[in-house]
């Protein structure tokens, strides 16, 4: 079946480093990407997503390009803020079903 | 500003106890989830309705049923809690055009 893997964390950077999460993926079908990110104590919400291949979402800095060839979508951002200090999960849909699948989670902790 | 609301943030309950979590959107979705999030796991699918009256078991539907009366409201019972239920439980909606889901805060579960 369809799965998600991402890497294990946590990560913990410095404040203005560059972030890399790597999100790798398997599917039968043309699935649509997203990252959600989850803050302390809240639920999930949207960061970014991509509907096809060589599609790159983006929001707030955060950067995923859609990589059919490699079946990957990884998660970068140029410089984190003690703010982006939160759980990361990767996660496909197949196109009209509406159930997704999640990767483990990354948690990331920015220091300041 | 588009809402899912779950009705308890945390609850204790014990052994053998019927457990009801609610969950309700104010988006006029069809498409509703429960998830349950448990440390290195990520989130796994239990149950989800694509309409009223409609429900389909997801990858961990054993001791779990849903309810689906009206298309806001969407259901998660735990027949007879065990202590293998204890867990966040999320709720979701996801809009039928866009894919995008929208999470509620979370239920944290415990059972003694």
């Amino acid at each position: 079946g369809d799965s998600v893997t991402q890497m294990e964390g946590p990560v913990t950077l410095s404040e203005e480093a560059f972030l890399t999460i790597n999100c790798t993926y398997t599917a039968t079908g043309y699935p649509s990407l997203f990252w959600y990110v989850q803050y302390p104590g809240e639920g999930l919400q949207l960061l970014l997503k991509a509907t096809k291949a060589d599609d790159k979402g983006s929001n707030k800095g955060f950067e995923a390009t859609y990589r059919k060839e490699t079946t990957s979508f990884h998660l970068e951002k140029g410089s984190v803020q003690v703010s982006d200090s939160a759980v990361y999960f990767c996660a496909l849909s197949e196109t009209g079903t509406y159930k997704y699948i999640f990767g483990t989670g990354t948690r990331l902790k920015v220091l300041a | 500003d588009v809402k899912v609301t779950q009705s308890s943030r945390y609850l204790v309950k014990r052994t053998g106890e019927k457990v009801f979590l609610e969950c309700v959107q104010d988006m006029d979705h069809e498409n509703m989830f429960w998830y349950r999030q448990d440390p290195g796991l990520g989130l796994r699918l239990i149950y989800f309705s694509y309409d009223v009256k409609m429900k389909e078991k997801g990858d961990i539907p054993e001791g779990y049923s849903v309810s689906r009366e009206k298309k806001e409201r969407f259901s998660l019972i735990l027949e007879s809690a065990s202590t293998n239920q204890t867990s966040m439980y999320l709720c979701a909606s996801v809009h039928s055009k866009t894919g995008e889901a929208f999470f509620g805060q979370g239920t944290r579960l415990t059972v003694v």
